[in-house]
């Protein structure tokens, strides 16, 4: 069965920090990745996804991901970080065939003033 | 227009009542899905339905019961409600293999 680690419970930055959130994913077939933010008391959305070609995707609000097959990890990024991105941000992968999307524990993420 | 709407918002009952959530899609997928969400915030995928068939239904107790009358609802019916049951609940749809859109939650207490 797929599983997904994201390494860091809570996250703190200040303002105009780089982010970094690491995932890592097991699963030995191909994969689709995403990552998704939760803002207090919202539903999820989706920031971006991979499915193939270009490793290194963008997605919504200068948010980046690199998918690295060989370290089977899915990094979130963002160059500069803002207090609106305060949030829980999810990695999930989706493996082949009726397998269902696996989420990640979550990351806290807390951008301070 | 809302994409994925759930109803009620909130949900506040006692143990043993039996409760029933709706779901809505206007996104015209094919897959629903039900998740629950703990008080830890991790997500887990209870049901999937693709064109109103039962595809994937993950050791979920049989108090939860799943209903798709169409391909744009798929609503969830719970009996014999437990206060372990208390969570939030999500709605999403979405393309076999896509990404997939939430709806906006329900928060069921269980007392």
């Amino acid at each position: 069965a797929q599983s997904v680690s994201q390494h860091n419970h809570h996250v703190i930055l200040s303002e105009a920090a780089s982010l970094e959130l690491g995932c890592n994913y097991s699963y030995g077939g191909t994969v689709n990745l995403f990552w998704y933010v939760q803002y207090p008391g919202q539903h999820l959305q989706l920031l971006l996804k991979y499915f193939s070609g270009d490793p290194l995707v963008k997605g919504i609000k200068g948010f980046e991901a690199e998918f690295i097959k060989s370290k089977f990890s899915f990094n979130l990024r963002k160059p500069s970080v803002q207090w609106s991105d305060t949030a829980e941000y999810f990695c999930a992968v989706l493996g082949s065939g009726n397998t269902p999307l696996v989420f990640g524990k979550g990351t806290r993420l807390s951008v301070i003033a | 227009d809302t994409a994925v709407s759930q109803t009620p918002k909130y949900l506040v009952t006692q143990m043993g009542n039996d409760k029933s959530i709706k779901c809505e899609q206007n996104l015209g997928h094919d897959t629903m899905y039900w998740y629950k969400q703990d008080s830890k915030k991790f997500l887990k995928i209870m049901f999937s339905y693709n064109n109103k068939e039962l595809i994937i239904n993950e050791t979920v107790p049989n108090r939860f019961s799943p209903k798709s009358p169409d391909k744009a609802h798929l609503n969830l019916h719970i009996n014999s409600l437990e206060l372990g049951d208390s969570a939030v609940y999500f709605c999403a749809s979405g393309r076999i293999r896509g990404e997939q859109y939430f709806g906006p939650g329900t928060r069921l207490t269980v007392t």
